[in-house]
């Protein structure tokens, strides 16, 4: 198993640009989340899904779209990149619900100029 | 005011010694809590779930108040591989997972 896979590892945008974050997970787990991580922060929550056609707000979820069409794929969607999103993105997944140990892809360093 | 806070340190603390984290929650009605650690830049692993009768993992040990509404790890013996970042993690009831702030341990010789 890849486990939880996400893609670009490193990117670099000007502000007003839109891209999507890409997570993917092959264990079948049904809850998948996705956390940004900035300095004396932690982790906090922007979107999570606890299972396919569902998805709810976390945290932070202001800037930031997403869409659970298959058990597998949770993508984040930036809809116009600001400066203040530059951070490192997590995506997570876990067997059922967050009560359940979290398995954490290895993120995405995001910078907007 | 965060929903789950923690000290971030950076507790700098000899190898052998023993140091304890505290975390605090406000929602009463959280119902699964645990704890995570991170090494640098990289993605955090669960460390351990603390359960409401307190848990022991080797030099780990966890507990839980629910009266006071806070979470404890306590690391006996530390090791120069516990240097890393500690994140208490709390559930609750709508579904979210929300994580503190994490706390820096750095174990020196």
């Amino acid at each position: 198993n890849a486990g939880v896979t996400q893609t670009p590892k490193f990117q670099v945008l000007k502000t007003g640009q839109s891209m999507t974050l890409q997570c993917a997970q092959d264990m079948n787990h049904e809850y998948m989340s996705w956390y940004r991580q900035d300095p004396g922060m932690g982790l906090r929550l922007i979107h999570y899904s606890v299972g396919a056609g569902i998805t709810d707000q976390g945290e932070v979820p202001n800037g930031y779209n997403v869409s659970r069409s298959t058990t597998e794929d949770f993508p984040l969607r930036l809809l116009s990149a600001a400066p203040s999103q530059t951070s490192v993105y997590f995506c997570a997944s876990s067997y059922r619900t967050g009560r359940s140990e979290q398995f954490f892809g290895p993120g995405t360093r995001l910078t907007v100029l | 005011r965060k929903e789950v806070e923690q000290d971030p340190g950076p507790f700098n603390v000899p190898e052998g010694a023993t140091v304890a984290f505290n975390c605090t929650y406000s929602n009463s009605a959280s119902q699964s809590f645990f704890w995570y650690r991170q090494d640098c830049r990289k993605e955090p692993k669960l460390l351990m779930s603390v359960y409401s009768s307190g848990n022991e993992d080797g030099r780990f040990t966890a507990q839980l108040n629910r009266a006071s509404q806070y979470i404890s790890l306590l690391i006996r013996d530390s090791k120069l591989s516990d240097s890393a970042t500690y994140l208490c993690a709390v559930y609750n009831q709508g579904g979210k997972l929300i994580f503190g702030q994490g706390t820096e341990l750095s174990v020196k010789p």
